[in-house]
């Protein structure tokens, strides 16, 4: 099982609303993380998890609030977003880098945020 | 910050055709990954590398690690019209440390006359 599922898959809010996101993966990895992406361009890392402590964050606004409930559980927070943060979320997940282990990351199918 | 060359940008070829893609970077990587992804869908990994001239194959997809550990290429054979979307390769730079970052391509659009 390679599964990494998210939800919900597509997501309109308002600059003042809150929701989350989800993600859910059980291939027993360690390590987990936020992406944002534009159309037609690579993924942006926004936050990794390592043994689901916040790790990496790569200077995203706070309106952007990362959780890790558990191994197996991600979320990310959303308050007072703007239009421009509309975009494809993707979480993905992969092992632990070091000791040899492989680190290929598998994505989920996404979430489309549109903020109005 | 750091970003891999990906070539072509885009490509259109007629069913049947086979296709090539590249990555480069002027660094030393640990591992290079590739991508598929269809609109409004999530990447999907088609091929993991992570020894230097390693040559691995799925299905009709075919890529190899450099032996430089700076470039990587993917290879589609007998493509079909199924194959259109975007490409992207990824990698893990060898100085990443406890960073696990990837780098990414911009990506190698494909479509596919049928």
């Amino acid at each position: 099982d390679t599964e990494v599922t998210q939800t919900p898959k597509h997501l309109v809010m308002g600059m003042t609303n809150k929701k989350s996101l989800k993600c859910e993966q059980h291939m027993g990895h360690r390590a987990m993380y936020w992406y944002k992406q534009k159309a037609k361009k690579p993924p942006e890392l926004m936050f990794v998890y390592s043994y689901e402590k916040l790790s990496i964050n790569e200077s995203v606004p706070s309106r952007f609030s990362p959780e890790c409930p558990n191994s197996s559980l991600l979320n990310l927070h959303l308050h007072a977003l703007q239009p421009e943060d509309s975009a494809l979320y993707l979480c993905a997940s992969s092992q632990v880098p070091g000791g040899g282990l492989k680190t290929e990351a598998f994505f989920g199918q996404g979430t489309r945020l549109t903020v109005v | 910050g750091q970003q891999l060359n990906q070539s072509p940008q885009s490509m259109f070829i007629q069913e049947g055709e086979d296709v090539s893609m590249n990555c480069t970077s002027s660094s030393i990587f640990n591992t290079w990954l590739w991508y598929k992804q269809d609109p409004g869908e999530g990447p999907v990994l088609l091929i993991a590398l992570y020894k230097a001239g390693e040559l691995t194959s799925n299905g009709r997809l075919t890529a190899q690690f450099g032996i430089t550990r700076k470039d990587s290429f993917l290879n589609i054979s007998a493509s079909i019209p199924s194959d259109v979307g975007i490409y992207f390769c990824a990698g893990l730079p060898h100085n990443a440390g406890n960073n696990r970052k990837l780098i990414w391509g911009l990506g190698t659009s494909l479509a596919v006359n049928p």
